[in-house]
């Protein structure tokens, strides 16, 4: 069975400082695929990335990265110069090969003080 | 361009009563989905549809039915609501399996 785990469970920062999200995941697949999800306090989830098990390299879009790193089955996600508006709740997503269902973790809540 | 759509928004049922959750997607996507949010939890899948025809369990199935009779709809029926049901359901879709999901805007559901 696949599992998620965001020990995480909020986290609170000042504005412009860095914040670094956790990620750990089981599966018994070769072949998986990752993701990131946000949900603002408005409650929509939206999209953030999407990464395959065989691709380990950094990403990195504008104040956000993500470190995959499956020596550690650990996928990262780190936002640089945190604002306001980055305050949400943050899903760590595994998606299975088979029927491409994806198992949630419990999320991460992040606020940002100004 | 509306993307993924549910109602209602809101519900307020009664233990015992039954309701249908409606979701359609205008993007044909293949792949549909049903969530359920907890309060302070991840999503947990109820279940999915890889076509329409084809619908199988997803993680928490027990007192949920849904059919997929078009490529566009994906309903979701809630017999004899307890109060367990009381949750945040999302739909969502993706074109294929593994890629990203489209989320519709989410029902709150109270049963009382």
């Amino acid at each position: 069975a696949q599992k998620v785990t965001q020990a995480q469970t909020e986290i609170s920062v000042v504005e412009k400082e860095d914040v670094t999200l956790d990620c750990v995941y089981e599966t018994r697949d070769t072949t998986y695929y990752l993701f990131w999800y946000k949900q603002p306090p408005s409650g929509e989830l939206v999209f953030l990335i999407r990464r395959n098990s065989f691709d380990e390299q950094n990403e990195i879009s504008g104040r956000y990265s993500w470190n995959f790193q499956k020596s550690t089955s650990s996928f990262n996600f780190t936002i640089t110069a945190s604002q306001v508006v980055d305050s949400a709740v943050y899903f760590c997503a595994l998606s299975d090969t088979n029927a491409g269902k994806s198992t949630f973790g419990d999320g991460t809540t992040l606020t940002v003080k100004p | 361009n509306a993307g993924v759509t549910q109602t209602p928004k809101f519900r307020i049922l009664k233990i015992g009563q039954s309701m249908t959750l409606q979701c359609t997607q205008d993007m044909n996507h293949n792949y549909m989905y049903w969530y359920r949010q907890d309060p302070g939890m991840g999503l947990k899948l109820i279940y999915y549809s890889v076509g329409a025809g084809i619908t199988d369990k997803g993680e928490v199935p027990n007192g949920y039915n849904v059919s997929r009779s078009t490529t566009e709809d994906f309903p979701l029926r809630l017999e004899l609501a307890a109060p367990s049901q009381t949750s945040v359901y999302f739909c969502a879709s993706s074109w294929v399996k593994n890629e990203k999901l489209f989320f519709g805007s989410g029902t709150q559901l109270s049963v009382l």
